[in-house]
């Protein structure tokens, strides 16, 4: 099973500044299935970027990805108030699918 | 626009079997992958299994062999059994949508299933 571990575990920061999260795997990552997800209360994950760095639909253009490997990292550009929830680093290449443990992104 | 559903009780007893509905509209479960996803505080989120459109299926190993993902009567429903649960399995049930070679893109909204004496 692949373990995916996220850093930090939780991330305090103010609107309009940068987000990084990190997600290191424990065995290689093929890129094309790696992905992230924002989680707010009450709700469902949904889907950011899929592929590494390709967003999903409907998805802002100031929400990056990267990575290859073990390592991998989401960005988020000039923070916005609806930005605020817990972001999930996920890969579905090898089974069983697995997801990392979660960042929580609060405001500062 | 494709939607996803869960029902089915909230509260099982220990040893009993979890069964749960998810219910897609704007889509057919005639294509694609379909998997269960489970959320709890102490094992965050853990993918359970998914089904294909021909009923094929594939599990997590962890869950050693008390699941059951199985396609329903009609193309718009798929279920879920879990056999001898615990309060181990106590967690929000999710269910969602994959196609192809992409991660799961639409989840139904979490249904809380408690295992409680």
């Amino acid at each position: 099973e692949i373990v995916l571990t996220q850093s930090p575990g939780t991330l305090s920061l103010s609107p309009g500044e940068r987000a990084t999260f990190s997600c290191r795997a424990s065995q290689s990552v093929d890129s094309r299935y790696f992905a992230w997800y924002q989680q707010k209360p009450g709700q469902a994950p949904r889907l950011l970027m899929y592929g590494t760095s390709r967003r999903a639909t409907g998805i802002p253009d100031r929400f990056s990805g990267s990575g290859s490997g073990t390592d991998f990292t989401l960005t988020i550009t000039r923070l916005e108030s609806e930005d605020f929830a817990v972001y999930y680093c996920h890969q579905h290449g090898g089974s069983p699918y697995t997801f990392g443990q979660g960042t929580k992104l609060e405001i500062k | 626009q494709v939607q996803l559903q869960e029902s089915g009780p909230g509260l099982l007893r220990p040893s009993e079997t979890l069964s749960l509905t998810c219910t897609v509209s704007g889509d057919s479960i005639s294509t694609y992958y379909w998997s269960w996803i489970r959320q709890s505080p102490g094992k965050g989120l853990e993918w359970m299994g998914y089904i294909y459109r021909t009923g094929s299926t594939h599990y997590n190993p962890s869950l050693k062999g008390r699941v059951t993902i199985s396609l329903g009567t009609s193309t718009s429903q798929f279920s879920l059994k879990l056999t001898s649960v615990t309060p181990d399995d106590t967690a929000v049930y999710f269910c969602a949508r994959q196609v192809g070679d992409d991660p799961f893109d639409i989840w139904g909204q979490g249904t809380k299933v408690t295992v409680s004496s």
